[in-house]
């Protein structure tokens, strides 16, 4: 019953280093989001993508890139991990719904911590 | 600037009932979702309001007043299930998801 999937629930990366999280949705939905969630915040958005090989930067992209190579994998990848991205990070996926009526489906997080 | 005010937390009792409140400033208005967060979970998908009113799903309600920028979240007949965080997210002019920093609902015995 799993609709998007996140690869990694836990990662543990040293400062410097490339770090890949995958998202993969199974629902042939249009868009998918990349967000990251901390404690006392809102939902930032990183970047997102409203097609194949299509992306968008959200409000807070620096540090940040992505890759949607095929519709259903959207993977976010920081390039060279810092103390700061130490988050949770959610996918979400979405159909394009009437007006502002897009429901977004998420996964159930990645938590990365960066020492 | 854009700002979603919630509580950071509040307390209920199993079987009660409580009201979790959303206010909102934000450039232009295009409807207003909350969502559920358990703990350690993927959020999900609650209500969507675009229209002033209160709208009813089961045990849960949501209401919405545009000219107040105000919303509330009711959850009727409290169950020890509904520990959870809830979040209200509003829709902008550019069609952009504004979220609030949730609000940690703990229910007691």
């Amino acid at each position: 019953d799993v609709k998007v999937t996140q690869s990694s629930r836990y990662l543990v990366k040293r400062t410097g280093e490339k770090v890949f999280l995958e998202c993969v949705q199974d629902m042939d939905h249009e868009n998918m989001f990349w967000y990251r969630q901390d404690p006392g915040l809102g939902l930032r958005l990183i970047y997102f993508s409203y097609d194949v090989k299509m992306k968008e930067k959200g409000d807070i992209p620096e540090g940040y890139s992505v890759s949607r190579e095929k519709k259903e994998r959207f993977s976010l990848i920081l390039e060279s991990a810092s103390t700061n991205q130490t988050s949770m990070y959610l996918c979400a996926s979405s159909l394009w719904g009437e007006g502002g009526a897009n429901v977004l489906t998420f996964g159930a997080g990645s938590r990365l911590t960066v020492l | 600037g854009q700002n979603i005010d919630q509580p950071t937390e509040m307390t209920a009792t199993e079987g009660a009932i409580v009201q979790i409140n959303c206010t909102y400033q934000t450039s232009g208005f295009n409807g207003l979702f909350w969502y559920q967060q358990h703990a350690g979970e993927a959020p999900t998908f609650l209500s969507y309001n675009v229209l002033d009113g209160l709208e009813e799903k089961g045990r849960f309600s949501s209401f919405l007043s545009r000219s107040k920028g105000y919303s509330y979240l009711l959850l009727k007949e409290l169950q020890m299930k509904d520990s959870a965080s809830y979040l209200c997210a509003v829709v902008d002019s550019n069609y952009q998801l504004i979220w609030g920093a949730g609000t940690k609902l703990i229910i007691k015995p």
